[in-house]
C-alpha cells in the first residue's frame, strides 16, 4: 500500500542532543513537508521541499535542518538549538504544491 | 495575511446528533478549501476538500460548501457516531506562483457519546 511512514514514534532526547526524525513516501509525489504540532494548537511549517536537492524554510525553521537527497525521503534533523523541541512533529507530502496535501502517522519527541 | 479561524471546541454530542463546524476564512486570491481530521495520536487525514466557490466537498456523511460570499466553508454531519470523536481542522491553499501554502486552524476537538 502507498503511504507515508515516519519513525519511531516516540522518540525521547536528552537537551544538548541532536536528533533526526525519518519521513519515507512511496507516493512518488514530489512536495514533501515537516510540520510541528503543539498540544491544542494548530501546524505550524517548517520546511518544505519541490524536489530533490532542493528545500525551502517554512514559518519556524530556526533550529531545526533538513535534507531531501532522495525524492521518497526528508528526514528532518531537531538541532539543539531549537529552543523548546519537544512536540508532535509530521511530515506530509503532495503531488504539487497546488494540490492536497497527505500525512504521516507522526513522531512525538520529548526532550528532558 | 491569508488565514483559517475555526469555531472553539471542544463540541460535545450525543449520538446521532447534528454536526456543524464553523469554519471562516481570510484569502487573497481564489484558495482551495480542505477539511482534515486527527485521531488521537495520529497524523492528519484528508475528509474533503473544494476548489471552487459552490463546491460542495462530501465524504463518510460529512459535507461542506465552499461560500466565497461569506468566506466560509462549514462542516456538517447529518448524524454523527461515537467513532466520529476526533479533532478536525480547517485549512486553505492559497498564494501565486509555484509554492501554494496550507495555512490551518486551530482545530476543533469533537466529542461524541453514547
Amino acid at each position: 500500500d502507498g503511504g507515508i511512514t515516519q519513525s519511531p514514534k516516540y522518540l525521547f532526547r536528552k537537551e544538548g542532543q541532536n536528533v533526526t526524525l525519518s519521513c519515507e513516501q512511496n507516493l512518488n509525489h514530489d512536495a514533501m513537508y515537516w510540520y510541528r504540532q503543539d498540544p491544542g494548537q494548530g501546524l505550524r511549517l517548517i520546511y518544505y521541499s519541490q524536489i530533490v536537492n532542493d528545500f525551502q524554510k517554512g514559518d519556524i525553521a530556526e533550529g531545526y535542518s533538513v535534507s531531501r537527497e532522495k525524492k521518497e525521503s526528508f528526514p528532518l534533523t531537531v538541532t539543539s538549538a531549537q529552543k523548546n523541541p519537544t512536540a508532535f512533529y509530521l511530515c506530509a507530502s503532495s503531488i504539487g504544491f497546488k494540490n492536497e496535501q497527505y500525512f504521516g502517522p507522526g513522531t512525538r519527541l520529548t526532550v528532558t | 495575511g491569508d488565514s483559517v479561524t475555526q469555531m472553539e471546541g471542544p463540541v460535545t454530542l450525543s449520538e446521532e446528533a447534528f454536526l456543524t463546524i464553523n469554519c471562516t476564512y481570510t484569502a487573497t486570491g481564489y484558495p482551495s478549501l480542505f477539511w482534515y481530521v486527527q485521531y488521537p495520536g495520529e497524523g492528519l487525514q484528508l475528509l474533503l476538500k473544494a476548489t471552487k466557490a459552490d463546491d460542495k466537498g462530501s465524504n463518510k456523511g460529512f459535507e461542506a460548501t465552499y461560500r466565497k460570499e461569506t468566506t466560509s466553508f462549514h462542516l456538517e454531519k447529518g448524524s454523527v457516531q461515537v467513532s466520529d470523536s476526533a479533532v478536525y481542522f480547517c485549512a486553505l491553499s492559497a498564494g501565486t506562483g509555484g509554492y501554494n501554502k496550507l495555512i490551518f486552524g486551530a482545530g476543533t476537538r469533537l466529542a461524541v457519546h453514547p
